[in-house]
């Protein structure tokens, strides 16, 4: 079975700019998550997509947002980008919804603000 | 806020040593608990899942629960320096969210 898959690997974007990545999940699974990781922070749950359906989000500010379609590939979006948003954002699919069921993580995308 | 404890780290141990790595976590209320292995510049992979009290046992490692004291722990037998990484620590409860440590990270010298 293929992995997890992330697009793009790596970016770069200036402030102000939005950048959307795109994730798709374990063939078979329908939830997927999203994380920030940082060197400073460690891994930080973003938000938890189920059927299309948002089921959980974490503490971020409204300008970081996500979508998932009917074949559970999901994308997240972050608008306005700031200095801080650098970092490497990783997706999790998993067969189940809620944390307790095992997340298996893709390659991630390394996002740099200038 | 729910919060899970990890030392940073490192941890030194010799090749062929036994690592123990632990974390703690506030919610009383968790359920599963597993450990991640991230190595630099990777993504975090899956070592062990466990869910009831007690010890689970998977080739090398095992992983060690006790839920009265809200503790939960990694033990890497016969260590090796493939074995060096960052091990991330993460519980939930059902229906939220999965909570991660900062992570551990472990030197294995040969």
């Amino acid at each position: 079975k293929a992995g997890v898959t992330q697009t793009p690997r790596y970016l770069i974007k200036t402030r102000g700019q939005q950048v959307t990545l795109s994730c798709s999940p374990i063939s078979g699974h329908r939830s997927v998550s999203w994380y920030q990781q940082t060197p400073g922070q460690g891994l930080q749950f973003l938000f938890e997509y189920f059927s299309e359906t948002q089921r959980n989000k974490g503490n971020f500010p409204g300008r970081f947002s996500g979508r998932q379609f009917s074949n559970s590939r999901s994308e997240m979006n972050v608008s306005t980008l700031e200095l801080g948003d650098s970092a490497l954002y990783l997706c999790a699919s998993s067969s189940g919804t809620g944390g307790a069921a095992t997340q298996y993580f893709g390659p991630g995308t390394r996002l740099l603000v200038l | 806020q729910k919060e899970v404890e990890q030392n940073s780290g490192p941890l030194s141990v010799p090749e062929g040593a036994i690592a123990s790595l632990n974390c703690t976590y506030s919610d009383r209320g968790s359920q599963s608990f597993f450990w991640y292995r991230q190595y630099s510049g990777k993504s975090p992979e899956l070592i062990m899942s466990i869910y009831s009290n007690g010890d689970k046992e998977d080739g090398r490692f095992t992983a060690q629960l006790n839920k009265a004291s809200q503790y939960v722990s990694l033990l890497i037998r016969d260590s090796q320096p493939s074995d060096s990484a960052t091990y991330l620590c993460a519980v939930n409860q059902a229906g939220t969210a999965l909570i991660f440590g900062k992570g551990t990270t472990l030197s294995v010298s040969s």
